[in-house]
């Protein structure tokens, strides 16, 4: 159980596009959803916290209109990245912590690599 | 602010010696400590730690808290190939806050 999906993978797109990631949890209801960058060689970087229902709290430096995030549901949280940059090229990681759980469990989606060209 | 530093930042070992990976923690309301592998993909969950002095084993891998000097280490004996990766630390403060990480340790076993 506790599988959490990231689409898609990988994507490639030019200077300026928009690019959408979506994270999904597969089994279980997420009220509570992150979004993380990682950079080659470096760690974990949370961006935003995402909540169900309500708007995502964003990290010091992490632009909130550059980077959007929806959690329309218990299971799905979106992150937009408008007006992309090569700047933009990273790894991006959702992970979503499991409702009602007393302890601070997450699980890790995949991640999407993307490349801006 | 809550911080977690792991050392060493890196790790070269042979196959079949053992490994220690530290890390120390600084985190309000602290709740639990996470020990994740990572590959080339996302971490991959191992450990969560959140009583003092009681150790979680897992095939080869082992991990052990002391809340009283704030810290884990996390040891790998008989260390395979396929160990090799980067072992991140992570500390929650309370139920809904995001997961603090150290950088992490790369470890990599030779054969």
């Amino acid at each position: 159980g506790a599988v959490v999906s990231q689409h898609p993978s990988w994507v490639i797109c030019k200077s300026g596009t928009s690019v959408k990631i979506e994270c999904r949890s597969l089994d279980f209801q997420a009220t509570t959803m992150f979004w993380y960058r990682q950079f080659p060689k470096q760690s974990l970087m949370l961006m935003a916290t995402s909540n169900e229902g309500s708007k995502a709290t964003y990290e010091q430096g992490v632009e909130k209109d550059k980077f959007l995030i929806n959690h329309a549901s218990l299971t799905l949280s979106t992150l937009t990245v408008t007006s992309a940059h090569p700047e933009d090229s990273s790894f991006y990681i959702c992970s979503a912590r499991l409702s009602g759980h007393s302890y601070n469990e997450q699980f890790f989606g995949p991640g999407t690599r993307l490349t801006v060209l | 602010e809550d911080k977690v530093v792991q050392s060493p930042l890196s790790l070269v070992v042979h196959e079949g010696d053992t490994v220690t990976l530290n890390c120390s923690y600084e985190v309000t309301n602290f709740r639990s400590l996470l020990w994740y592998k990572q590959e080339k993909k996302a971490p991959t969950f191992l450990f969560m730690l959140t009583s003092s002095g009681i150790e979680k084993k897992s095939g080869r891998l082992s991990s052990i808290l002391d809340k009283k000097e704030l810290f884990s280490i996390l040891n790998i004996t008989a260390t395979q190939t396929g160990d090799s990766a980067v072992y991140l630390c992570a500390g929650p403060s309370s139920g809904n806050t995001p997961l603090v990480f150290g950088k992490g340790t790369r470890l990599s076993v030779i054969a």
